[in-house]
């Protein structure tokens, strides 16, 4: 199947700091990628739909200004986590969608965030 | 508005046998796609299985097959052979532009 790497694997900030997590999908052009919260023991919570060359579409509940989506490329997306706080500890996962005859969301390694 | 509906919290086969997973699904859209996903402890997601909901025939991958019965909105998943590294949180997933998931089910595999 198809790579979607995610960058970092894991990251510790403290509080009230600004944390940067990137998407690729390697091997194929993805125009739209989506971006996932998973809380513990939980199902996965789509935050929002990245396409490229236009502004994200957020979930009912994502604050937009808190959760930056950046997808400047057709393998590169990023989600930026501004003025972060304790409650935004989570684990994010990235997909990027291939479109064509097999459409497949294919999911990155996930990255956990710790706010201190 | 889509739903996924994961009924099994959790599940359990011996090694070498067979164990079915549920998912019923509920959606607007008439052209969809359906999913299964593992995600074994070290969280990466890995695509199981991938049906087109206009195609008839089952999906099947290896030991990995899904009875898919459109009327009733059912995607069920089914294990043959089961082995230890198929332990794992199995996701049902459905949808086309975006994709909702279910809850969950946990497998646990026997030796």
């Amino acid at each position: 199947g198809a790579v979607v790497s995610q960058h970092p694997s894991w990251v510790i900030c403290k509080s009230g700091t600004s944390v940067k997590i990137e998407c690729r999908s390697l091997d194929f052009q993805a125009t739209t990628m989506f971006w996932y919260r998973q809380f513990p023991k939980q199902s996965l919570m789509l935050m929002a739909t990245s396409n490229e060359g236009s502004k994200a579409t957020y979930e009912q509940g994502v604050e937009k200004d808190k959760f930056l989506i950046n997808h400047a490329s057709l393998t590169l997306s990023t989600l930026t986590v501004t003025s972060a706080h304790p409650e935004d500890s989570s684990f994010y996962i990235c997909s990027a969608r291939t479109g064509g005859a097999q459409d497949t969301q294919y999911f990155g390694p996930g990255t956990r965030l710790t706010v201190l | 508005a889509q739903t996924v509906t994961q009924s099994q919290p959790e599940m359990s086969v011996q090694e070498a046998e067979t164990v079915t997973l549920s998912c019923t699904y509920d959606t607007s859209e008439s052209d969809y796609y359906l999913f299964w996903y593992k995600q074994p402890p070290s969280r990466q997601m890995i695509l199981v299985i991938r049906q087109e909901a206009y195609k008839q025939q089952n999906a099947t991958e290896n030991r990995f097959s899904v009875n898919f019965q459109k009327a009733a909105k059912s995607f069920s998943l089914k294990i043959s052979d089961s082995q230890l590294g198929d332990a794992a949180m199995y996701f049902c997933a459905s949808g086309y532009q975006k994709v909702t998931f279910g809850i969950g089910t946990k497998l646990q595999v026997i030796p």
